[in-house]
C-alpha cells in the first residue's frame, strides 16, 4: 500500500516561529500536495509540486513556502507563524496520472496550534 | 473559480438504510473531474468514488454511487445498505480537466452519522 508520512500529529508553536511540516511518500510519485483543512471551508491547496525542485502555489500560498529537494520528501515551512494559520495540514501525493481522474494519496495529518 | 457547495452539514442514518449527500459545483468548463472522498476518524482521506463529466453513465462503487447531473451541476453520493464504518466528514471535490493533476476544490463537508 502506498504510504504518506507526515512527521508530526500534533504540534504546538509560537507566532514567529518557523515551523516545518514534513511529508514523505514511499511510492516514488511524481506529484505532491499540500492542503489545509479548516471547519466550513473543507480542504484549501496551498502549494503543489510536480517533480523534484519544482514547486507552484495553489490557493492560498501567502505565508507558506515549499521544499522538494528528493522526489519522495515535500515540506511546508511557515516561515513566521501566526495564530491565523492554526488549522490541519494534510499532505498528498498522486502518481503522474493515465487516463485522467487520477487518484490521491493522503496522509494523516498534522493539527497545529499556533499560540 | 470553480466553487463547490455542500449544503447539509450532517446528515445522520441508520444502519442498513440509505442515505443520499449533496452536491452542486460552478464551473464554466466542459471537461472536469468529480470526486467523493470520505475522511474517517483516523484523519485519512480516502477516495470514495469520481466520475468523469464526459461520462454520462453514473459511476458506481459497490456500495457507493453517484447521481451527476451536469446541466444542473450536482453531483450526489448514494450510500446504500449503510454501514457503521461509513462514518465520516465526506468531501465533495472538484478537478479541471487538462493538466490540473492533483488540483482540487473542495466543498465544506458533510459529518455523516450512521445509528445502529
Amino acid at each position: 500500500d502506498v504510504k504518506v508520512t507526515q512527521s508530526s500529529r500534533y504540534l504546538v508553536k509560537r507566532t514567529g516561529e518557523k515551523v516545518f511540516l514534513e511529508c514523505v511518500q514511499d511510492m516514488d510519485h511524481e506529484n505532491m500536495f499540500w492542503y489545509r483543512q479548516d471547519p466550513g471551508l473543507g480542504l484549501r491547496l496551498i502549494y503543489f509540486s510536480y517533480d523534484v525542485k519544482m514547486k507552484e502555489k495553489g490557493d492560498i500560498p501567502e505565508g507558506y513556502s515549499v521544499s522538494r529537494e528528493k522526489k519522495e520528501r515535500f515540506s511546508l515551512i511557515l516561515e513566521s507563524a501566526s495564530t491565523n494559520q492554526t488549522s490541519m495540514y494534510l499532505c498528498a501525493s498522486s502518481p503522474y496520472p493515465t487516463g485522467g481522474g487520477e487518484k490521491l494519496f493522503f496522509g494523516s495529518g498534522t493539527q497545529l496550534s499556533v499560540l | 473559480a470553480q466553487t463547490v457547495t455542500q449544503s447539509q452539514p450532517e446528515m445522520s442514518v441508520q444502519e442498513a438504510e440509505t442515505v443520499t449527500l449533496s452536491c452542486t459545483y460552478d464551473t464554466s468548463e466542459s471537461d472536469y473531474y468529480l470526486f467523493w472522498y470520505k475522511q474517517p476518524p483516523s484523519r485519512q482521506m480516502i477516495l470514495v468514488i469520481r466520475q468523469e463529466a464526459y461520462k454520462q453513465q453514473n459511476a458506481t462503487e459497490n456500495r457507493f454511487s453517484v447521481n451527476f447531473q451536469k446541466a444542473a451541476k450536482s453531483f450526489s453520493l448514494k450510500i446504500s445498505d449503510s454501514q457503521l464504518g461509513d462514518a465520516a466528514m465526506y468531501f465533495c471535490a472538484y478537478r479541471a480537466g487538462g493538466t490540473s493533476y492533483g488540483k482540487l476544490t473542495f466543498g465544506q463537508g458533510t459529518i455523516l452519522t450512521v445509528h445502529p
